[in-house]
């Protein structure tokens, strides 16, 4: 079953404004993970929030995770055309990483 | 780069051929993994080695054999594939099996004819 579920599928913005994805997960987790994907490209992760941590920054992100309620939510502040690009997040099952279906963010100049 | 380093880039080939993906990291990292990701579904974990032993097997089909003959090289060979076998095939490294980031590579566009 899916590990991680994010909403909403796209979201479309104007370069400068906010961006914030959602993310839900099944089964407790040690760590929750978020990646990004430019077009038909590998993935380079983002920013990793452990069970234990409620908020993480890096620069222009912001992760929350609530385990009480399985979820997780990626803030990107002051947006960017170069941010336009597909997110995931992700959790460990078995033995690698789960990742959602993604999140396709596309910031309009 | 991001120190994963795949390869070939590209590849069509036809359902009774053999061919091989490569994959390259020089992070140091312990694990490895081959991901696929197909159009509109989430990517799909198909084998996990660590410390070059292989740690899981997501049920994958035999047309797809995995070799990791040391830490920093992972292969995948593939042999009488179909159609639906075209995918990105994506592989990443992560300094441990626990929980640490993954590096990823840019990936084998694979088309299957």
């Amino acid at each position: 079953s899916q590990q991680g579920e994010e909403d909403p599928q796209a979201l479309s913005i104007q370069e400068g404004e906010n961006a914030t994805m959602n993310c839900s997960y099944k089964t407790s987790i040690n760590n929750l993970q978020w990646y990004r994907q430019n077009s038909g490209r590998g993935l380079v992760h983002l920013i990793l929030i452990r069970s234990n941590e409620r908020e993480k920054h890096s620069g222009r992100l912001r992760v929350t995770l609530d385990t009480s309620k399985k979820s997780s939510s990626l803030l990107i502040t002051a947006s960017r055309a170069a941010d336009t690009a597909s997110y995931f997040c992700a959790n460990r099952s078995g033995r690698g990483l789960t990742f959602g279906e993604g999140t396709q963010l596309t910031v309009n100049p | 780069e991001t120190g994963v380093t795949q390869t070939p880039r590209h590849l069509v080939m036809g359902m009774t051929n053999k061919k091989s993906l490569k994959c390259e990291q020089h992070l140091g990292h312990n694990a490895m993994y081959w991901y696929k990701q197909s159009a509109k579904k989430p990517l799909e974990l198909m084998f996990v080695y660590n410390f070059k032993e292989q740690t899981e097997n997501n049920s994958v089909p035999s047309r797809f054999s995995p070799e990791c003959p040391n830490s920093s090289h992972l292969f995948l060979h593939l042999h009488t594939l179909q159609p639906e076998d075209s995918a990105l095939y994506l592989c990443a490294s992560s300094q441990s099996q626990q929980g640490a980031g993954y590096t990823f590579g840019s990936g084998t566009r694979l088309t299957v004819v």
